[in-house]
C-alpha cells in the first residue's frame, strides 16, 4: 500500500533536547512537506522540499531543520531553540506539478516538559 | 495573500440532520479548493476536491461547489451519521514559485449525536 508513515505517533522529551521525527513515503512524490497543528490554529507550515537536496523555510521555520537526502525521506528536527515545540506535527506529500492533492502521514504527537 | 475562512465550531447535530460548514477564501488566480477530513488523533485524508469554477466535488454523501463569483466552497451533507464526527478542514492550493502552496482554514469541529 502506498502512503506516507511518520513514527513515532508520540514522542515525549524534556525541554533543552533536540529531537528527530521520522517521515517516510512511498509514493514517488517530488515535493514532501512539514505542518505544525495547535489548537484553534489550523495548520501551518515548517519546512518544504521540491526535490532531494533542496528545502525551503514555510511560515514558522524558526527552531526547526530538516533534510532530504532520499526522495522517500523528510525528517524534521526540532531543536531546542523552538520555543514552544509541544504540538502535533503532521508530515505531506505531493506529486507536484501534475497533481494538486497533498496527501498525509498519521502525525507525530510531540510533548515537550 | 492567500486566506481561508471557515465558520469557527463546534457544529453540534443531531443524526440524519442536515450538514453546512461555510468556507469563503481570498487568492490571486486560480486556485484549486478541497476540503479534508480528521478524526481523532489522526492525520488529515483528502474529502473532496474541485479544481475549477462551477466543479462539484463530491464523496461519501458530503459535496461542496466551487462558486468562484461569492469565492466560497461550501461543505454540504443531506444527512449525518454519528461516524461523521470530525474535524473539517477547508483549504485552497496554488501552485507558485514551483511548489503547491497551500493555505488551510482553523478547522470545523463537528459532533454528530445519536
Amino acid at each position: 500500500d502506498g502512503g506516507i508513515t511518520q513514527s513515532p505517533k508520540y514522542l515525549f522529551r524534556k525541554e533543552g533536547q533536540n529531537v528527530t521525527l521520522s517521515c517516510e513515503q512511498n509514493l514517488n512524490h517530488d515535493a514532501m512537506y512539514w505542518y505544525r497543528q495547535d489548537p484553534g490554529q489550523g495548520l501551518r507550515l515548517i519546512y518544504y522540499s521540491q526535490i532531494v537536496n533542496d528545502f525551503q523555510k514555510g511560515d514558522i521555520a524558526e527552531g526547526y531543520s530538516v533534510s532530504r537526502e532520499k526522495k522517500e525521506s523528510f525528517p524534521l528536527t526540532v531543536t531546542s531553540a523552538q520555543k514552544n515545540p509541544t504540538a502535533f506535527y503532521l508530515c505531506a506529500s505531493g506529486g507536484g506539478t501534475h497533481s494538486y492533492e497533498q496527501y498525509f502521514g498519521p502525525g507525530t504527537r510531540l510533548t515537550v516538559t | 495573500g492567500n486566506s481561508v475562512t471557515q465558520m469557527e465550531g463546534p457544529v453540534t447535530l443531531s443524526e440524519e440532520a442536515f450538514l453546512t460548514i461555510n468556507c469563503t477564501y481570498t487568492a490571486t488566480g486560480y486556485p484549486s479548493l478541497f476540503w479534508y477530513v480528521q478524526y481523532p488523533g489522526e492525520g488529515l485524508q483528502l474529502l473532496l476536491k474541485a479544481t475549477k469554477a462551477d466543479d462539484k466535488g463530491s464523496n461519501k454523501g458530503f459535496e461542496a461547489t466551487y462558486r468562484k463569483e461569492t469565492t466560497s466552497f461550501h461543505l454540504e451533507k443531506g444527512s449525518v451519521q454519528v461516524s461523521d464526527s470530525a474535524v473539517y478542514f477547508c483549504a485552497l492550493i496554488r501552485y507558485s514559485g514551483g511548489y503547491q502552496k497551500v493555505t488551510f482554514g482553523i478547522g470545523t469541529k463537528l459532533q454528530v449525536i445519536p
